[in-house]
Formats: structure tokens, C-alpha cells, sequence
């Protein structure tokens, strides 16, 4: 069965610092990924998505991931955060050809000190 | 355009109650989905509908029921509730189209808590 796992399941920065939160996932053929935002007492929202090409993909509010094919993995980051940017981060897989059903993963809290 | 909306968007209930949470989207989406939120579980699947009059159950579908009877709403229905029903529930929605890359659309959930 496909699954999606967040390693990092708290994050605290400090605002500045850089950003990184890992997204690896256990399906072997083509997939598209996603990473969704969840901003305190609101609703889940896209941040960015790989379909297909350049694996480096820019996102809204600065946030970018690249998708490592031979790792399996989608990691987000941001070089620089702000205190707006605590939220709840979910990384999602969905294989191409299947079910239109992504996988979401665990979601990772970020805490982000002024 | 309202995306999707949900109702209510908070219900405290007893056990044993029944009752029945209310997701319609305008942008004509063919999948609809019912999602539960619960800490440190992430989100987790309960039903989901790929077009009208069809539901397909989820990763917890156990303790609720959905229809899907108008393409524009897709209902989930809790006929006894249990404290372990107790949490955040999200409908979402999406097209099926391949170029889209299926992006989810999400409500802004619905706080229930079951005594």
C-alpha cells in the first residue's frame, strides 16, 4: 500500500532561520505530489504541486520543493520564515493512473518564534 | 464562488445522537471527499464519491454512511455517534482530469464533539 511519511512531526524556528521538512513516500512508479498548508483554525490549502518536469518547484509565500526521484522524497523549504508562516504542513502523493485518491501524510506542526 | 462549503460548522453531541454534516461545491467537481482530522493522525479518509449516485469507502469508513445523490453535495451521516467520533471533519473536492494534477479543494471543517 502507498504511504506517505513526515519525518518531522514538531518544527520550532526562529524567524529567519531556514526551512526544511521531509516528504518520502513508498510507491515506485510515476506520482504527482502535493504539499498543503493548514494556518491555524482555517482550512487545508495548496502550497505547491509536482506533476511533471523540473523537479524544483515554487510555491506561494516563498516556499519551493524538489522532487528526488531516486529518493523517493519531496522535501519543502524556505530559506528565510516568518511567524505567519506557523502552521500545520501535510505532504500528499497520488499515483499517476490510479485512483485519484491521494495519500496524505501525518503533517508536520510549525512553530515559528518572533 | 464559494468552493466548498460545509455545515455545521460546529455541534456538540450525546452519544447515541445521530446526525448529518452538509458539504455542496459550485465549481462542478467530479470527486468529493470526506476527511477526518485528529492530532498526530494527520488526515485520514473516511468515504469518498467519484461522481454523483457512487460512494466508495475510505481508510476509516466504520460508524458513518455518505450519499452523494446531487453531484454539487455530498452528505456524511453519523447514525450513533461515539466519543470517538470526537474531531475535526473536512469535505473537499477535486476534478478528475489528469492535467490538473487533481488538487484538492478543501471547507473550512466542521468541530464536532460527541459527549
Amino acid at each position: 500500500a502507498q504511504s506517505v511519511s513526515q519525518h518531522n512531526h514538531h518544527v520550532i524556528l526562529s524567524e529567519a532561520a531556514s526551512l526544511e521538512l521531509g516528504c518520502n513516500y513508498s510507491y515506485g512508479g510515476t506520482v504527482n505530489l502535493f504539499w498543503y498548508v493548514q494556518y491555524p483554525g482555517q482550512h487545508l490549502q495548496l502550497l505547491l504541486k509536482y506533476f511533471s518536469g523540473d523537479p524544483l518547484v515554487k510555491g506561494i509565500k516563498g516556499f519551493e520543493a524538489e522532487f528526488i526521484k531516486s529518493k523517493f522524497s519531496f522535501n519543502l523549504r524556505k530559506p528565510s520564515v516568518q511567524w505567519s508562516d506557523t502552521a500545520e504542513y501535510f505532504c500528499a502523493v497520488r499515483k499517476s493512473g490510479g485512483s485519484y485518491i491521494p495519500t496524505f501524510g501525518r503533517g508536520t506542526s510549525l512553530i515559528v518564534h518572533p | 464562488n464559494a468552493g466548498v462549503t460545509q455545515t455545521p460548522k460546529f455541534r456538540v453531541l450525546k452519544t447515541g445522537q445521530s446526525m448529518t454534516l452538509l458539504c455542496a461545491q459550485d465549481m462542478n467537481h467530479e470527486y468529493m471527499y470526506w476527511y477526518r482530522q485528529d492530532p498526530g493522525m494527520g488526515l485520514r479518509l473516511i468515504h469518498y464519491s467519484v461522481g454523483e449516485g457512487t460512494t466508495a469507502k475510505g481508510e476509516v469508513p466504520d460508524g458513518y454512511n455518505v450519499s452523494r445523490l446531487k453531484k454539487q453535495n455530498f452528505l456524511l451521516g453519523l447514525e450513533s455517534a461515539a466519543p470517538s467520533q470526537t474531531s475535526v471533519y473536512f469535505c473537499a473536492s477535486s476534478l478528475w482530469t489528469s492535467s490538473s494534477g487533481n488538487t484538492i479543494y478543501f471547507g473550512e471543517g466542521s468541530w464536532l464533539t460527541v459527549v
